[in-house]
């Protein structure tokens, strides 16, 4: 079944240093992937988000990279401040059902 | 108006009750789904509704029934819940059925 893996399951970083979150999916044909945030006792937010024809999109300190080829796709955070601490989530769209396929999430902890 | 609303933001309820959530949007989206989160783990699909009309019903119990009574509005209808189903309940909607907004959620504790 469709299935993504998202890996650590906890970062603790340092502010200022750079953060990377990694997620697998297991439908080649999905072809939306999107990343949330979010904080404790808050809405999950979506921060940024790719789409299969785009390998690489930038936002300010936050980008993703994509590869289809590899199943891969990753959320980059650079410059973090204690504020981005936060349970980041990264999902695939399933081309099957159209729902989207979340992993476990990622606890992040920006230490100042 | 370019959010999703939820009401109420905290419910506590008997396992006897009879209790409703609301989740309203007015942003246009056609789609509008339920999910179940627990603590630090990912939201759970319940229902999706599409052009007001129900296509993804995830083996959900009985004891929780969805309702769309018009394109922006999504109610749950909760009765005879267990314990277990203690959890955040988030409402989202997409215009075109990939990108997701949640709203707030509400806080369900079931005694």
């Amino acid at each position: 079944g469709e299935n993504v893996e998202q890996h650590p399951s906890t970062l603790s970083v340092q502010e200022g240093d750079s953060a990377v979150i990694k997620c697998t999916y297991s439908d080649s044909a999905s072809n939306y992937f999107p990343w949330y945030k979010q904080e404790l006792g808050k809405r999950p937010q979506l921060i940024i988000d790719i789409r299969s024809n785009v390998g690489e999109k930038k936002d300010q300190r936050i980008a993703v990279t994509l590869n289809k080829t590899a199943k891969h796709f990753s959320l980059h955070i650079t410059e973090t401040q204690p504020e981005d601490s936060a349970v980041y989530f990264c999902a695939a769209r399933g081309s099957n059902t159209g729902k989207l396929i979340f992993g476990q999430g990622t606890t992040l902890q920006v230490k100042p | 108006d370019t959010e999703v609303t939820q009401t109420p933001k905290h419910l506590v309820m008997g396992m006897t009750n009879k209790k409703s959530l609301k989740c309203e949007q007015h942003m246009g989206h056609r789609a509008m789904y339920w999910y179940k989160q627990k603590a630090k783990k990912p939201p759970e699909l319940m229902f999706v509704y599409s052009y007001e009309k129900l296509s993804i019903n995830e083996s959900v119990p009985s004891r929780f029934s969805p309702e769309c009574p018009n394109s922006s509005l999504l109610n749950l209808h909760l009765h005879a819940l267990q314990p277990e189903d203690s959890a955040l309940y988030l409402c989202a909607s997409s215009l075109s059925g990939d990108t997701q907004y949640f709203g707030p959620g509400t806080r369900l504790t079931v005694l």
